[in-house]
């Protein structure tokens, strides 16, 4: 009954590594959105759909591509791993922008 | 741009203290004000929204009240319990040509203890 789940909850890879991060949700929202944590718990924005339609694109390397098959899915694939991408990273989605985000619990990425 | 600030943290308070963290914001037009919380090893949730000047959030003691004068939306709560303990982020959303954009300060860390 997760309203939005992400997979897997956490991964620990090695340097230059391509991996993929898959998110769910079962909320019938129309805007989904990829949040990144670093340790110091700074989120920052990363992307973010809208009825499968690319709307946000924040300044990310051009490694990290979203995929949104469908509205109720938007997942991650980063190619390259790098030790600086090991972070928290969030999905989250809204039925729209101005009213309550729901998030994933996270996965966690190491890169070693 | 539009962005939020909240009080450096983390902060850390006995049981049945009163609780302030500061956030004010720049914005243009009339934004959304948030908070959300964060519980060890989960994602966000949101703990209370305001959409207009001189509102009120609540939720489970805790308060925001939407001040334009000071462009600040401060969270309070009269009592805490160790259950608190979170990272507390304040947010905006102004639409416009940040559309679908949810802009968040930094998180506040808060510890409560026994």
């Amino acid at each position: 009954d997760t309203a939005v789940s992400q997979t897997p909850k956490y991964l620990v890879t090695q340097m230059g590594n391509d991996k993929s991060i898959k998110c769910e949700q079962n909320l019938g929202h129309d805007t989904m959105y990829w949040y990144k944590q670093d340790s110091k718990k700074f989120l920052k924005i990363m992307f973010s759909y809208n009825n499968k339609e690319l709307i946000i694109n924040e300044t990310v390397p051009n490694r990290f591509s979203p995929k949104s098959p469908d509205k109720a899915h938007l997942n991650l694939h980063i190619n390259s791993l790098e030790l600086g991408d090991s972070a928290v990273y969030f999905c989250a989605s809204t039925r729209a922008p101005n009213t309550e985000a729901f998030f994933g619990q996270g996965t966690r990425l190491t890169v070693v | 741009g539009n962005s939020v600030t909240q009080m450096e943290g983390p902060v850390t308070l006995s049981e049945e203290a009163f609780l302030t963290i500061n956030c004010t914001y720049t914005a243009t037009g009339y934004p959304s004000l948030f908070w959300y919380v964060q519980y060890p090893g989960e994602g966000l949730q949101l703990l209370l929204k305001a959409t207009k000047a001189d509102d009120k959030g609540s939720n489970k003691g805790f308060e925001a009240t939407y001040r334009k004068e000071t462009t600040s939306f401060h969270l309070e709560k009269g009592s805490v319990q160790v259950s608190d303990s979170a990272v507390y982020f304040c947010a905006l959303y102004a639409g416009g040509t940040s559309y679908g954009k949810l802009t968040f300060g930094q998180g506040t860390i808060l510890t409560v203890h026994p």
